[in-house]
């Protein structure tokens, strides 16, 4: 299964954006780019998903590399709500989904 | 529409003793899955279920049971519970396709003593 590496925590400031980093070298072809997050004593979320171009939802917005090496997930104005762990996940198919240990975002009031 | 339910909530279990964990969606998921989340540490996959009478092993089966009787059914049992197995348990569900993302439910917090 494909590795991804992401900052253990993060620190923003309340209503200005974050950017959310996520490092996958080995990625393949075929591998979709996801983002889930987990609010404190909930069960995770889906946030955003892609493959090779940029994405846009209400939530969230998805920026991937070129080569997709890379991908970063932006939060546009961080409120206090958005305080999570953000995971970001390969999946080749739908069964083969593998959480890491996330990225810990603290939302400064 | 509830979407993804957990039975029960919170469970205290002496070591050896068996329960069943619950989980129902009323979604029409064909894809069904169970996680455990240990402190500090991401979801790992126990088992999960493709359809209705299927099942497959995920990342960490060893000790735990499933049955997927009725389509928005997915049981996880444990028959004999150790001390390792005190996790948070999540169940999931998605459609059949390869972006399908998962709902997930509030979890359960299992104890064993």
């Amino acid at each position: 299964d494909a590795k991804t590496t992401q900052p253990n925590s993060m620190e923003s400031n309340e209503e200005e954006p974050v950017h959310l980093p996520c490092n996958h070298s080995t990625i393949s072809g075929t591998d979709y780019i996801h983002w889930y997050r987990q609010l404190p004593s909930q069960g995770p979320e889906y946030v955003i998903h892609g493959l090779t171009s940029n994405v846009n939802n209400r939530m969230a917005s998805l920026a991937i590399a070129e080569d997709r090496k890379s991908s970063t997930l932006i939060l546009h104005r961080a409120t206090l709500r958005d305080a999570a762990v953000y995971y970001c996940i390969l999946s080749p198919t739908g069964n083969q989904f593998y959480f890491g240990t996330g990225t810990s975002l603290t939302v400064i009031p | 529409n509830a979407g993804v339910t957990q039975t029960p909530k919170f469970r205290v279990l002496k070591t050896g003793q068996s329960m069943t964990l619950l989980c129902a969606q009323d979604m029409n998921h064909e894809y069904m899955y169970w996680y455990r989340q240990d402190p500090g540490m991401g979801l790992r996959l126990i088992h999960y279920s493709v359809g209705e009478g299927t099942t497959a092993k995920g990342e960490v089966p060893d000790g735990y049971n499933v049955s997927r009787l009725k389509k928005q059914n997915f049981l996880l049992g444990l028959e004999s519970a150790a001390p390792s197995q005190t996790s948070v348990y999540f169940c999931a569900s998605s459609y059949l396709t390869v972006t399908a993302y998962r709902y997930f439910g509030p979890g359960t917090r299992l104890t064993v003593t």
